[in-house]
């Protein structure tokens, strides 16, 4: 069965810290895709990035970063120098070649960012 | 370009109530999806459409809560005899879909649905 877990209830920082925000997931497939979204308090999901099975490979955009890790499951989210303006709620989701229109979402990991 | 727009932003309604709630997806994407969040949680796929027919529709909890997209674009969510249980933020998304392949799906402001 499709899950993602995301055990990190709550984090808070104070800015300019680093944060990792992780993210473990489960799929009866070799075919997948992992997203990460972005839910400021304003409410709408922003879309951050999206990454398939076959790519393993790390991807750094500006102050953010993600560690795919197919040996343990796991698609964790660094963001580096945390700002005020990173606070927010982070989802991972997951999909896979049997339900590849429908998103399985972790319960989210809410980040504080304090000045 | 537009986003995804939903009205409206906030309902509130008395247990029993029909309410209808409206997505629409980005001009030229071919695939809408339904999505609920309670709260603290992540979102709960309900339904999803390519084109004007219901693909997968697997998530709706109860025959209770309905959607239509008649041509292809804007949907309804329609819920009857609404339950306390019922309130939640009701997210729409839409896509393209490419031969099948998972595409990107990009989510609007959401509907916060509170029932009394």
């Amino acid at each position: 069965a499709q899950k993602v877990t995301q055990a990190q209830t709550e984090i808070s920082v104070v800015e300019k810290e680093d944060v990792t925000l992780d993210c473990v997931y489960e799929t009866r497939d070799t075919t997948y895709y992992l997203f990460w979204y972005k839910q400021p308090p304003s409410g709408e999901l922003v879309f951050l990035i999206r990454r398939n099975s076959f790519d393993e490979q790390n991807e750094i955009s500006g102050r953010y970063s993600w560690n795919f890790q197919k040996s343990t499951s796991s698609f964790n989210f660094t963001i580096t120098a945390s700002q005020v303006v990173d606070s927010a709620v982070y989802f991972c989701a997951l999909s896979d070649l049997y339900n590849f229109n429908k998103f399985y979402f972790g319960s989210g990991t809410k980040l504080n960012v304090k000045p | 370009g537009a986003g995804v727009s939903q009205t409206p932003s906030n309902k509130v309604t008395e247990k029993g109530k029909y309410v209808e709630l409206r997505c629409d997806p980005i001009s030229g994407h071919t695939a809408l999806y339904w999505y609920r969040q309670s709260l603290g949680q992540g979102p709960e796929f309900l339904i999803y459409f390519q084109g004007t027919g219901a693909a997968d529709d697997s998530g709706l909890p109860n025959d209770r809560f309905f959607a239509v997209r008649p041509e292809g674009s804007v949907s309804t969510l329609k819920i009857q005899r609404t339950e306390r249980g019922d309130s939640a933020v009701y997210l729409c998304a839409s896509s393209t879909t490419y031969g099948g392949e998972t595409d990107t799906q990009y989510f609007g402001p959401g509907t916060r649905l509170t029932v009394l």
